[in-house]
C-alpha cells in the first residue's frame, strides 16, 4: 500500500542554521500538508500546498518557513534560521483531493532537535 | 476557533475487552468532519474512522465505533474486542471547510495500552 514517506527521521541542528525536511507524498495526490507537534503538545497544523503554491497557512508558519515542491515527487519544508522553539516532530501528509472530510495521509514525521 | 478535547492522557484495557475515548470539541459550525486517528509506537498516523456531522448515523468500522452526540459536541471511539496491536496514541481530529478549510484540528492525543 502507497505510503507517505519522510527523510530524515531525526535532524539535529544548531540554533541559527538551516534545515530542510523532506517528504515524499503519495505519487498519484495533489495536496500536501506540513505539521508540528512539540513535545507534549498537541499536532498543529503549519501549511497545505496545492498545485506549486500555498492554499492556507497557520501563524506558525512565518517567513522563517518556506515549502516547495523542487520536482515531480518531493515536498519540502525549509526553515531558514531555527531556533530552540522549532524543535519538534515535523509531519507531512497528502491527500488525493483538498475537500474538507478527504483523509489525510501521514508520513511518519522527523524528530527536529535544535541545540 | 476551534478547540478538541482529549481529557484522557492514557488508558489502559485487557486484550478482548471494549474500551471507549473520550473527545470533545468546540464549534459554531454546523457542516464539519470528525475522526479518529491512530499511532502506533515509531509508525505514521492512519485514519480509523470518519463522521460527517451532517449524518445521524454512527460510524462504524469493523470493530471500531464512534458516539457522536452532535448537541454535546461529543465523538468518543468505541473499541471492541481489543487487541494487542490497537496498542497506540490515538488523536481525534475535526475539520470545517467555513473556518478552517482542509486543515485538521488536533485533541492532545490518548495513549491506549491493550494488555495481554
Amino acid at each position: 500500500e502507497p505510503e507517505v514517506t519522510q527523510t530524515p527521521s531525526h535532524q539535529v541542528t544548531q540554533m541559527g542554521q538551516e534545515v530542510i525536511l523532506r517528504c515524499v507524498p503519495i505519487s498519484n495526490h495533489l495536496y500536501f500538508y506540513w505539521y508540528r507537534q512539540i513535545l507534549g503538545q498537541k499536532v498543529e497544523f503549519l501549511v497545505s500546498f496545492y498545485n506549486n503554491e500555498i492554499s492556507e497557512k497557520s501563524e506558525i508558519f512565518d517567513d522563517q518557513f518556506s515549502v516547495e515542491r523542487p520536482d515531480g515527487s518531493n515536498f519540502t519544508l525549509k526553515i531558514r534560521s531555527t531556533k530552540l522553539e522549532d524543535s519538534a516532530m515535523y509531519f507531512c501528509a497528502s491527500s488525493l483531493r483538498g475537500q474538507v472530510g478527504n483523509e489525510q495521509f501521514f508520513g511518519p514525521g522527523t524528530r527536529l532537535t535544535v541545540l | 476557533a476551534q478547540t478538541v478535547t482529549q481529557s484522557q492522557p492514557e488508558m489502559s484495557v485487557q486484550e478482548a475487552e471494549t474500551v471507549t475515548l473520550s473527545c470533545t470539541y468546540d464549534t459554531s459550525e454546523n457542516n464539519y468532519y470528525l475522526f479518529w486517528y491512530k499511532q502506533p509506537p515509531s509508525r505514521q498516523m492512519i485514519l480509523v474512522i470518519r463522521q460527517e456531522a451532517y449524518k445521524q448515523q454512527n460510524a462504524t468500522e469493523n470493530r471500531f465505533s464512534v458516539n457522536f452526540q452532535k448537541a454535546a459536541k461529543s465523538f468518543s471511539l468505541k473499541i471492541s474486542d481489543s487487541q494487542l496491536g490497537d496498542t497506540a496514541m490515538y488523536f481525534c481530529a475535526f475539520v470545517s471547510e467555513e473556518t478552517s478549510g482542509s486543515r485538521l484540528t488536533f485533541g492532545e492525543g490518548t495513549q491506549l495500552t491493550v494488555n495481554p
